[in-house]
């Protein structure tokens, strides 16, 4: 079945660093890709997604491309604040019922001042 | 409401008890779906509704776990004889499906209900 695996954390980072989360995928046939985020003390919120391959997801600053040819979706910030400390995670449709999704393990971020 | 609604938002019970966790999805959105986070895991699918019957239960750990949705709005989970295993966070999510059938993609999450079995 489909499955993703992303990259482990905790992530520590200084306000302003650049950011990289890797994930990677193994699907059959044409997964949705997505990104979601749970910032402390709040419930899972989608932060940005990509349909089809070499399509991008962007949101508040985060990006993420859809490479079929490495089966990954890495998700991106050129400069990261206080205020994006969350756990990320990555996740693709399920293959079976529609809507299902499968998810990351998820990689906790924190961002210093 | 504005968002999906989950309670109790912390349930600590004995094991082998009987246990209800209530959905209360985005109204207007006819798919709901169950999952389950253990500690320092992603979200484990269980079980997803499209109006009132499951469309998808193959995520469901076995026989114990089942859940309902009667009236293609508010869904309940219930669990028997509840293990310590199945100690976890329970998220509820809602979406919104097109007339074609396919899912935007996007699910909305309650912040869960927090089960521990003693």
């Amino acid at each position: 079945g489909n499955s993703v695996t992303q990259m482990e954390g905790p992530v520590t980072l200084s306000e302003e660093a650049f950011l990289t989360i890797n994930c990677t995928y193994t699907a059959t046939g044409y997964p949705s890709l997505f990104w979601y985020v749970q910032y402390p003390g709040e419930g899972l919120q989608l932060l940005l997604k990509a349909t089809k391959a070499d399509d991008k997801g962007s949101n508040k600053g985060f990006e993420a491309t859809y490479r079929k040819e490495t089966t990954s979706f890495h998700l991106e910030k050129g400069s990261v604040q206080v205020s994006d400390s969350a756990v990320y995670f990555c996740a693709l449709t399920g293959g079976g019922s529609q809507g299902n999704l499968i998810f990351g393990k998820g990689t906790k971020l924190s961002v210093k001042p | 409401g504005a968002g999906v609604s989950q309670t109790p938002s912390n349930k600590v019970t004995e094991k082998g008890k009987y246990v209800e966790l209530r959905c209360d999805p985005i109204s207007g959105h006819t798919a709901l779906y169950w999952y389950r986070q253990s500690l320092g895991q992603g979200p484990e699918f269980l079980i997803y509704f499209q109006g009132t019957g499951a469309a998808d239960d193959s995520g469901l750990p076995n026989d114990r776990f089942f859940a309902v949705r009667p009236e293609g709005s508010v869904s309940t989970l219930k669990i028997q004889r509840t293990e310590r295993g199945d100690s976890a966070v329970y998220l509820c999510a809602s979406s919104l499906r097109r007339a074609s059938g396919l899912d935007t993609g996007e699910l909305f999450f309650g912040e869960g209900s927090r089960l521990t079995v003693l």
